[in-house]
């Protein structure tokens, strides 16, 4: 079946680092790749997504790009903040038009320290 | 503002009794959805709806049910059969067209402590 692999965390960096936080997936076809985040205490909010192979999602200073070749979808960021902080999860959907489920990674928490 | 609510926030229940989650939303969304979050887990699907009147289990729906009468809304109940059932329980929309470009948006989210 469909799975989700994301780095394991805690990750911690100080703040103006560069973040990677990996993301590698296992799907028939061509599914559509998702990072959401989730902040202490709340709901997930989705940062940002691609639906096709090479595609670059971006968002708020973050980046992935959708790479078929190697089943990726790293999530990148060029300087973190300590307002980062949060758990990050990748998702996929698969392709197909009756299909509704999103299978989630277990998450990533990065923390930034000033 | 569009968006989704969950009410309440924080719920405690005692064993043995069921209790129902709140879930609304003002976006138009065909398709509705309750995942369950459990500490260092991702999301697991308990139930989903595409539309009024019907809806499917996902993968772990055992213990819960949910009913659609109201496109704005999509009530989860949580019955005693459920064995472990504390954890955070999230409710998600979508516009219902199904396959990869169809985006989930979340609410906040209802944290529930069985004591």
């Amino acid at each position: 079946g469909d799975s989700v692999t994301q780095m394991e965390g805690p990750v911690t960096l100080s703040e103006e680092a560069f973040l990677t936080i990996n993301c590698t997936y296992t799907a028939t076809g061509y599914p559509s790749l998702f990072w959401y985040v989730q902040y202490p205490g709340e709901g997930l909010q989705l940062l940002l997504k691609a639906t096709k192979a090479d595609d670059k999602g971006s968002n708020k200073g973050f980046e992935a790009t959708y790479r078929k070749e190697t089943t990726s979808f790293h999530l990148e960021k060029g300087s973190v903040q300590v307002s980062d902080s949060a758990v990050y999860f990748c998702a996929l959907i698969p392709s197909g038009g009756s299909n509704y489920k999103l299978t989630f990674g277990k998450g990533t928490l990065l923390t930034v320290n000033p | 503002d569009g968006g989704i609510t969950q009410s309440p926030k924080y719920l405690f229940r005692k064993e043995g009794q069921n209790v129902t989650l709140s879930c609304e939303q003002n976006l138009n969304h065909d398709a509705m959805y309750w995942y369950r979050q459990d500490p260092g887990q991702g999301l697991r699907l308990i139930y989903y709806s595409q539309i009024v009147n019907d809806f499917q289990k996902g993968d772990i729906a055992e213990g819960y049910s949910v009913s659609r009468e109201k496109k704005e809304s999509f009530p989860l109940t949580v019955t005693s059969a459920q064995k472990n059932p504390t954890a955070f329980y999230l409710c998600a929309s979508s516009i219902g067209r199904g396959g990869s470009t169809d985006t989930q948006y979340f609410g906040p989210g209802t944290r529930l402590t069985v004591l």
